[in-house]
């Protein structure tokens, strides 16, 4: 399968715990997204990546959620002293550089819940 | 900041049976996307639209780009139950990366 590949799947938390997601980008994009999506709404925008440049945060990415992509190729989420709010699915997505590189292609998600 | 306003929020249809849906923003967007999204999983991407005016299908899925770059529509023709599912639309700004997503239409079939 070469789509977009998210780990874990679901991750249940304590509140105030740290927790880290991995995202496997679409192996020839070298744009990566995370989004943030909540029951009942459409995804929100968290950041983008282009190769390994971080070049766009949203205001929903407060200073406990931070994103890497170190090599240009996976990325990593990861969310400090979580809190119950941020219980949500968060998604992945990737595309091109080219003319169709508004398509973004998502994986499957990480559902997060923090008790 | 942006939003897209999607309806009809759900609809329960019969099977067989033609649904449109739409999407209309107060901003101008130079690409229209339509998705689709199951129960635990991510969005599918089911079209792309890039030029005003532009009526795009995939198979029993027909998608225009509105003349004033503020909407876009989505129609399914003859559905069937595998269509059951959350339709977004999602559009992308001539400026930016991100994508702006409506809330989405909960489409439900009879069979």
């Amino acid at each position: 399968d070469t789509g977009v590949s998210q780990d874990p799947r679901h991750k249940i938390t304590k509140r105030g715990q740290n927790v880290t997601f991995r995202c496997d980008p679409i192996s020839e994009h070298n744009r990566l997204y995370w989004y943030r999506q909540t029951l009942g709404q459409g995804p929100e925008f968290l950041t983008y990546f282009q190769n390994e440049a971080q070049l766009e945060k949203s205001r929903l990415l407060s200073d406990r959620f931070s994103a890497e992509r170190p090599k240009g190729s996976f990325s990593t989420l990861e969310i400090q002293r979580t809190e119950q709010g941020d219980s949500a699915m968060y998604l992945c997505a990737s595309s091109t550089s080219g003319s169709s590189y508004n398509e973004q292609f998502f994986g499957p998600g990480t559902r997060l819940t923090v008790l | 900041g942006q939003q897209l306003n999607q309806s009809p929020q759900s609809m329960f249809i019969q099977e067989g049976e033609d649904v449109s849906m739409n999407c209309t923003s107060s901003s101008i967007f130079n690409t229209w996307l339509w998705y689709k999204q199951d129960p635990g999983e991510g969005p599918v991407l089911l079209i792309a639209l890039y030029k005003a005016g532009e009526l795009t299908s995939n198979g029993r899925l027909t998608a225009q780009f509105g003349i004033t770059r503020k909407d876009s529509f989505l129609n399914i023709s003859a559905s069937i139950p595998s269509d059951v599912g959350i339709y977004f639309c999602a559009g992308h700004m001539e400026y930016g990366n991100k994508l702006v997503f409506g809330a989405g239409t909960i489409l439900r079939v009879k069979s």
